[in-house]
């Protein structure tokens, strides 16, 4: 079985400030990574992917991601925070070998930027 | 349309009714998901399709639930005997490619919000 844990409800930083969302997960075999935003009333965007090569990943919007194995861990990241990006982020993984194709998803962790 | 379109947008049904949501994914995308979203909670898998068939369906909680996809495009999801405790929003996905040809990365739509009463 895999599974994804968001150890944090709510995540709160000011703006300018750099920002964390954390992420660990547990499959069997190597893992596809996946963090994906949701806006009020929208449904989820894809932010950014790990499947190989690189720890560090770079997606959309200034975000970026690091794959750590030995703590089973995908931090999603951003070095300088925005109001706009206050919204719902959800992690999640899927197996990289075998032919299950779901994606299971965390609780999700709601980002609130201030001024 | 570029994206994923659901219909209806909003549904309200009395406990008992029967509903159907629709997902019409990307055009060329084989692969096509469900997923239910309840209050504060994550997409929780319901089914998935590559082409017409359903690959994997797991994630079904029982067989009030059933969906369908007959021309591997279009697909409706299907709730008989609806109870409160369905109340969520069903969110679908497509993808170029599903199983292990594919990379995962997944497009979803705008959901259906299904309230039954």
């Amino acid at each position: 079985a895999q599974s994804v844990a968001q150890p944090e409800d709510q995540v709160n930083v000011a703006e300018g400030n750099p920002l964390t969302v954390k992420c660990t997960y547990s499959v069997s075999g190597n893992p596809y990574l996946f963090w994906y935003v949701q806006y009020p009333n929208r449904g989820l965007q894809f932010l950014l992917k790990y499947i190989t090569g690189d720890n560090l990943v770079k997606g959309s919007y200034g975000f970026e991601a690091e794959f750590n194995k030995s703590q089973t861990s995908f931090h999603l990241k951003k070095p300088s925070a925005l109001v706009s990006d206050s919204a719902l982020y959800f992690c999640a993984v899927r197996a990289f070998t075998g032919t299950a194709s779901k994606l299971t998803f965390g609780t999700g962790t709601r980002l609130q930027v201030t001024l | 349309g570029a994206g994923v379109s659901q219909t209806p947008s909003n549904k309200v049904t009395e406990k008992g009714k029967y509903v159907e949501l629709r997902c019409d994914p990307i055009s060329g995308h084989t692969a096509l998901y469900w997923y239910r979203q309840s209050l504060g909670q994550g997409p929780e898998f319901l089914i998935y399709f590559q082409g017409t068939g359903a690959a994997d369906d797991s994630g079904l909680p029982n067989d009030r639930f059933f969906a369908v996809r007959p021309e591997g495009s279009v697909s409706t999801l299907k709730i008989q005997r609806t109870e409160r405790g369905d109340s969520a929003v069903y969110l679908c996905a497509s993808s170029p490619r599903g199983g292990q040809g594919g990379t995962g990365e997944l497009f979803f739509g705008e959901g259906s919000r299904l309230t039954v009463l």
